[in-house]
């Protein structure tokens, strides 16, 4: 199994700077993927977190808003830009290897844009 | 990706067994049924998959139509800790992104 840690847990920004959330996995992990989850709604695939080069985008989502970094197998970070009340929602990281069954969940980051 | 239809919300009486329905018609022959469930203000935590068998665990069981167009997750014996979430997502391995559906809202009534 694998523990994800994100960090913040919860944070309220101002509109128009920028978040940076951290996800931090217990062990070495193939793959690392990016969820966002507006309020009362399910999970949507951002992007895949591509270890040593840019990450996949889902329609929709782009680098300029969404920029991502994974410099090893345990770290990612997802930057949300420019931000605007429209991105409050909860930011979940999820994590998952070749060798494991399941895929697994940090707790979120609960993000408010005022 | 394979489209899930699954039932908005449903309740079930403590101490009884909740099953939950999912279609899945458009599955892949490669793709595993998997189960995750979301408890309020947690990240989704997986239940349960299977291909074509009936699988059980310490969670729940889970059983595939032997057409794989259709699957049901079953909590032998609901708790009030049970009430989430819960998400039918075919899909491969752990390593593979999912698309998640809207869900069924299940209730445990005291």
């Amino acid at each position: 199994s694998a523990v994800i840690s994100q960090k913040p847990s919860r944070d309220i920004c101002q509109r128009g700077t920028s978040l940076t959330i951290q996800c931090q996995v217990d062990s070495q992990v193939t793959m690392m993927f990016w969820y966002r989850q507006q309020p009362g709604q399910s999970l949507t695939l951002i992007a895949t977190a591509n270890q040593g080069s840019e990450a996949t985008y889902e329609s929709g989502f782009v680098i300029d808003k969404f920029p991502i970094s994974r410099p090893n197998l345990t770290f990612s970070t997802l930057t949300v830009s420019n931000m605007s009340p429209e991105d409050s929602s909860i930011y979940l990281c999820s994590a998952g290897t070749v060798l494991t069954l399941e895929a697994f969940f940090g707790q979120g980051t609960r993000l408010t844009v005022v | 990706d394979a489209k899930t239809t699954q039932p908005p919300s449903m309740d079930c009486a403590e101490g009884r067994a909740a099953n939950l329905p999912c279609n899945h018609s458009t599955i892949s022959g490669n793709e595993y049924v998997y189960w995750y469930r979301q408890i309020h203000s947690q990240g989704p935590q997986y239940i349960i998959h299977g291909l074509k068998n009936n699988e059980t665990n310490e969670m729940a069981s889970l059983i595939i139509t032997e057409d794989r167009k259709s699957s049901t997750l079953i909590l032998p014996h609901a708790t009030l800790r049970d009430t989430a979430v819960y998400y039918c997502i075919p899909s491969g391995f752990g390593n593979e992104k999912l698309t998640f559906g809207t869900g069924t809202r299940l209730t445990i009534i005291p």
